[in-house]
C-alpha cells in the first residue's frame, strides 16, 4: 500500500509538554513537508526537507523542530515554546515525474 | 493579506449545477495547484497546471497567466463534491515554497 502515514489521527497533550507527530512515506519521494492548518485559514509551512539529513525552516518554524534521518520518515516535534499548538498538522511529500505534492491524512493536536 | 485570494469563501449549490471557484494571485508563478480537502481533513491533489486548461472527469481547471487568475469548474455537481477546495501557487521550483489560499467551502445539496 503506497502512501503517507501520519499517526495518531487525534492527539491530546497537556500544556508545557513536548509532543512528536509521526510522518512516514513509502513513495520514495525526496522532499517532505510539514504544514499547519487553523480553522478558515490556508496551510502554512512549518519545515521542509529536500534530502536526508537536511531541512529548512518554513514560514512558522518557531516552537517546532524536525529531523530527517531516513528518507521515509520526517517527524515533527511541537515543543512547549510553541505558544498556540492546537491545530491540524499535515505532512506532505513531493517529487516524482509530475513534482506534485501528496498529503497525509493529518493529525489533529489539542493542547489542554 | 494573503497573496492568494480565493472566491467565493463559501458556496452552496443544488445537485446538477455548474460550479466555478476562482483563485487570483499577485505575482508571477511557476505552477498552480488545485486541492480538495474532505470533511475528515485529508487532502487530495486535483490538478497542477502552469498554462492552459486541464480536464479530469467532471472537473476542469483553467489558468490565465497574464491575468494571474485560475478557475476550477465542476460540471453536473453532486453532493459527494462537497468539500473545501484549495488553490496553492508555487513561486519557484520548490514545492515547499507554495502559498495556499484560505479555501472555498462547497456544499452541494441533493
Amino acid at each position: 500500500d503506497g502512501g503517507i502515514t501520519q499517526s495518531p489521527k487525534y492527539l491530546f497533550r497537556k500544556e508545557g509538554q513536548n509532543v512528536t507527530l509521526s510522518c512516514e512515506q513509502n513513495l520514495n519521494h525526496d522532499a517532505m513537508y510539514w504544514y499547519r492548518q487553523d480553522p478558515g485559514q490556508g496551510l502554512r509551512l512549518i519545515y521542509y526537507s529536500q534530502i536526508v539529513n537536511d531541512f529548512q525552516k518554513g514560514d512558522i518554524a518557531e516552537g517546532y523542530s524536525v529531523s530527517r534521518e531516513k528518507k521515509e520518515s520526517f517527524p515533527l516535534t511541537v515543543t512547549s515554546a510553541q505558544k498556540n499548538p492546537t491545530a491540524f498538522y499535515l505532512c506532505a511529500t513531493g517529487g516524482g515525474r509530475t513534482d506534485t505534492q501528496y498529503f497525509g491524512p493529518g493529525t489533529r493536536l489539542t493542547v489542554l | 493579506k494573503n497573496e492568494v485570494e480565493q472566491s467565493p469563501q463559501n458556496l452552496t449549490a443544488q445537485e446538477g449545477e455548474f460550479i466555478t471557484i476562482n483563485c487570483s494571485y499577485s505575482v508571477g508563478i511557476s505552477a498552480l495547484h488545485w486541492l480538495q480537502q474532505h470533511p475528515g481533513g485529508g487532502i487530495v491533489s486535483l490538478f497542477m497546471l502552469s498554462s492552459g486548461k486541464k480536464k479530469h472527469g467532471r472537473l476542469i481547471a483553467t489558468i490565465n497567466i497574464q491575468e494571474k487568475h485560475s478557475s476550477l469548474h465542476i460540471t453536473a455537481s453532486h453532493p459527494r463534491d462537497s468539500a473545501v477546495y484549495i488553490c496553492a501557487v508555487r513561486f519557484g521550483t520548490n514545492a515547499g515554497k507554495s502559498t495556499f489560499g484560505d479555501g472555498t467551502t462547497l456544499t452541494v445539496k441533493p
